[in-house]
C-alpha cells in the first residue's frame, strides 16, 4: 500500500458523458501527478499540481481538467468522453523536499467508456 | 523533449536465474534520474530502484541492481534469483532535474517490458 488513494476503482460510462476521478496523497506530499496508461500510448504524464497550484501541463487534452485542494487531495475531470479515453489512470505523489524525490503511486481507476 | 527506449517488449527467465532488461534515453540534460517501476498483474506501480546521474556509483537494491552508463545513456536492470513474484512489466523512467522549489518533475516513461518467470 503505498500511502495514495484513488476513488473510484472501476469506472464504466458512454461517450459524450463527464466523469471526476479523486486522488488522495500521502500524508505530508505537496505534488500530486496525473498519468494516462493505454495500450496504445502507454504511460504518459497529464498534469502536476504542487501545493494546490498547477505546476507541469503534459499531452491532457483540452477535455480534461485537474484541479488540487486546500487539503491537498485533486480531482481530474474529464468531459465529452471518446472510446479512446478508455485507459487506467494513475494519480502519485511526492513530498517534494528534495529533487528527484520518488512518486508514490495509487492503485489507478480503470475507466471504460462504451 | 527526453525520451526512454524499452527494446525487449517481452522477456522470460526460469527461476533463480538472472535477467538483465534494457533501456536506454534521451537527453540534452546533464543533471537527471533515473527509475525503474514494476507494475504487476495488480497493476500497482511499485519503484524497484533509482539512480542519481550524478553519482558514478550504481545503485543496488537487494537482488536488483543497475548498471548505469551515462556516457552511453544506457540504464540496465539486472534481477538475480528471479522469484516467480518478479513476473511483472518493468518500466524504465527519466526525471529531470528540477530548479523550482521542491524540484521534482515529471516522470517520463519508456513502453515496458513484460518478464515472465517460470517455474
Amino acid at each position: 500500500d503505498s500511502g495514495v488513494t484513488q476513488t473510484p476503482k472501476h469506472l464504466i460510462t458512454a461517450t459524450g458523458q463527464r466523469v471526476t476521478l479523486r486522488c488522495s496523497p500521502r500524508s505530508g506530499d505537496l505534488s500530486v501527478y496525473w498519468y494516462q496508461q493505454s495500450l496504445d500510448q502507454g504511460l504518459q504524464f497529464l498534469i502536476q499540481y504542487y501545493n494546490g497550484e498547477e505546476r507541469a501541463k503534459g499531452n491532457i487534452l483540452e477535455r480534461f481538467s485537474a484541479q488540487q485542494f486546500p487539503d491537498l487531495h485533486s480531482e481530474l475531470n474529464l468531459s465529452s468522453l471518446e472510446l479512446g479515453d478508455s485507459a487506467l489512470y494513475f494519480c502519485a505523489s511526492s513530498v517534494e523536499d528534495f529533487p528527484g524525490n520518488e512518486q508514490f503511486f495509487g492503485p489507478g481507476t480503470r475507466l471504460t467508456v462504451l | 523533449a527526453q525520451t526512454v527506449t524499452q527494446s525487449q517488449p517481452e522477456m522470460s527467465v526460469q527461476e533463480a536465474e538472472t535477467v538483465t532488461l534494457s533501456c536506454t534515453y534521451d537527453t540534452s540534460e546533464n543533471n537527471y534520474y533515473l527509475f525503474w517501476y514494476k507494475q504487476p498483474p495488480s497493476r500497482q506501480m511499485i519503484l524497484v530502484i533509482r539512480q542519481e546521474a550524478y553519482k558514478q556509483q550504481n545503485a543496488t537494491e537487494n537482488r536488483f541492481s543497475v548498471n548505469f552508463q551515462k556516457a552511453a545513456k544506457s540504464f540496465s536492470l539486472k534481477i538475480s534469483d528471479s522469484q516467480l513474484g518478479d513476473t511483472a512489466m518493468y518500466f524504465c523512467a527519466f526525471m529531470k532535474h528540477g530548479r523550482r522549489q521542491g524540484g521534482s518533475e515529471k516522470l517520463v516513461f519508456g513502453k515496458g517490458t513484460k518478464l515472465t518467470v517460470n517455474p
